[in-house]
């Protein structure tokens, strides 16, 4: 049972354009939601996250728009750079108990073009 | 890279060999946790440890055991290697909130 669904599978964006991946999940006991970029042979790293309580959070070029009622999450990158390409995890989890076991989505490879 | 090592970086074994798979930290963190990266699957956790000799099942624990003695090592041990088991492993611990950062990975092939 895959309880985050993410999509696209991949991505092609010009340099300067905007990357979008969505996520959708199941859960309605997750409550941390972290995005993760990946770069071949490293391991992943933690991009943003977000809690249900705000609907936006913005670091540098990086947004995650969180919408509780349709259980989605999505990840903007503005200005889409060439060293953005990689691949991009959502995740969830729930923080109380259980210890906070995150659930990944199938990732998306996103390749920004000169 | 948070100050997690993995070790072995690269393995290679046959089928019905034992395994240990070692994560070691350097910050004292209290979890830590194992997952595997399959293509199409993304990351799926397979145990995680809540502090020395407390440890969980995760999604896909089969065919895997744990081990926590010491608060900066988390063990991995697949006490009879099969091919289902060739993946890459990733090691992460949770800092003080709850972000999870990862190590760079055991790449297991099994033949």
């Amino acid at each position: 049972q895959q309880q985050v669904k993410q999509s696209p599978q991949s991505l092609i964006v010009q340099k300067g354009g905007i990357s979008i991946i969505n996520c959708a999940y199941e859960n309605t006991a997750f409550d941390y939601f972290p995005w993760y970029q990946q770069f071949p042979g490293k391991g992943p790293a933690l991009l943003i996250a977000i809690r249900p309580d705000v609907s936006e959070k913005k670091e540098g070029r990086f947004t995650i728009s969180f919408n509780k009622s349709a259980k989605q999450f999505s990840l903007h990158i503005m200005d889409s750079q060439p060293g953005d390409s990689a691949t991009y995890f959502c995740a969830a989890s729930g923080v109380t108990g259980g210890g906070n076991k995150l659930t990944f989505g199938t990732g998306t490879q996103l390749k920004v073009e000169l | 890279d948070a100050g997690i090592t993995q070790s072995p970086r690269h393995k290679v074994t046959e089928t019905g060999t034992p395994v240990t798979l070692r994560c070691h930290q350097t910050e004292n963190h209290r979890y830590m946790y194992w997952y595997r990266q399959d293509p199409g699957h993304g990351l799926r956790l397979i145990h995680y440890s809540y502090g020395v000799k407390d440890t969980d099942k995760g999604e896909v624990s089969d065919g895997y055991s744990v081990s926590r003695s010491k608060t900066e090592d988390f063990l991995l041990t697949l006490e009879s290697a099969t091919s289902s088991q060739t993946s890459v492993y990733f090691c992460a611990i949770r800092g003080g909130g709850f972000e999870q950062y990862f190590g760079p990975g055991t790449r297991l092939t099994v033949t």
